[in-house]
């Protein structure tokens, strides 16, 4: 079955500075590609997600990146701010597995003022 | 407002005792899934639902039981707890199986003594 492993566990960036979240998965019939936010004490909110026919995906500071000869995607966060500081969750799924999300451990992002 | 409710919030309980948490969703979602949060496990499928009637196992079924009489509801049923089971709870929910966002519950603090 699939297996999605997300690194690193922990990332600590200046406030203004760039981060990026990488994750990789096993299925090449994996063809969806999300992204989730869980502020603490909240509940995971998607952010931005990934198709497989499509290579790369923004939305204002949010982007992602898909390769899918490697089989890893990753998600960049430009000019971070004190509330991007989060737990970062990444998943993968595929028509063969009925759908079933298959969840990265999580990234906690710390943002530095 | 388009959301997902569960409830109880917050539940402590001792071993062997049956409980039931509630999951609703008002959106006509047709899937709708259960996960359990833990450190550094990030979330894992519990049961999932494509549509009324239709159910099947996650990757970590064991223990639980579900039921899905109706398009709205989809609770997680623990027959007999144990302290295994003490976890952070999420119901989620999305439009089809073809993955869409995914929309979740508040969470379900279950903690088994």
């Amino acid at each position: 079955g699939e297996n999605v492993e997300q690194h690193p566990s922990t990332l600590s960036v200046q406030e203004g500075d760039s981060a990026v979240i990488k994750c990789t998965y096993s299925d090449s019939a994996s063809n969806y590609f999300p992204w989730y936010k869980q502020e603490l004490g909240k509940r995971p909110q998607l952010i931005i997600d990934i198709r497989s026919n499509v290579g790369e995906k923004k939305d204002q500071r949010i982007a992602v990146t898909l390769n899918k000869t490697a089989k890893h995607f990753s998600l960049h966060i430009t000019e971070t701010q004190p509330e991007d500081s989060a737990v970062y969750f990444c998943a993968a799924s595929s028509m063969d597995s009925n759908y079933q999300l298959i969840w990265g451990a999580g990234t906690k992002l710390i943002i530095k003022p | 407002e388009a959301q997902v409710t569960q409830n109880p919030r917050y539940l402590i309980t001792v071993t062997g005792k049956k409980l039931t948490v509630t999951c609703s969703q008002n959106m006509n979602h047709e899937y709708m899934s259960w996960y359990r949060q833990d450190p550094g496990l990030g979330l894992r499928q519990i049961y999932y639902s494509m549509n009324v009637e239709v159910t099947d196992k996650g990757d970590v079924p064991e223990g639980y039981k579900v039921s899905r009489k109706e398009k709205r509801n989809f609770p997680l049923i623990l027959e007999s707890p144990s302290p295994n089971q003490t976890s952070l709870y999420f119901c989620a929910s999305s439009l089809s199986p073809d993955p869409t966002e995914a929309f979740f519950g508040q969470g379900t603090r279950l903690t088994v003594v």
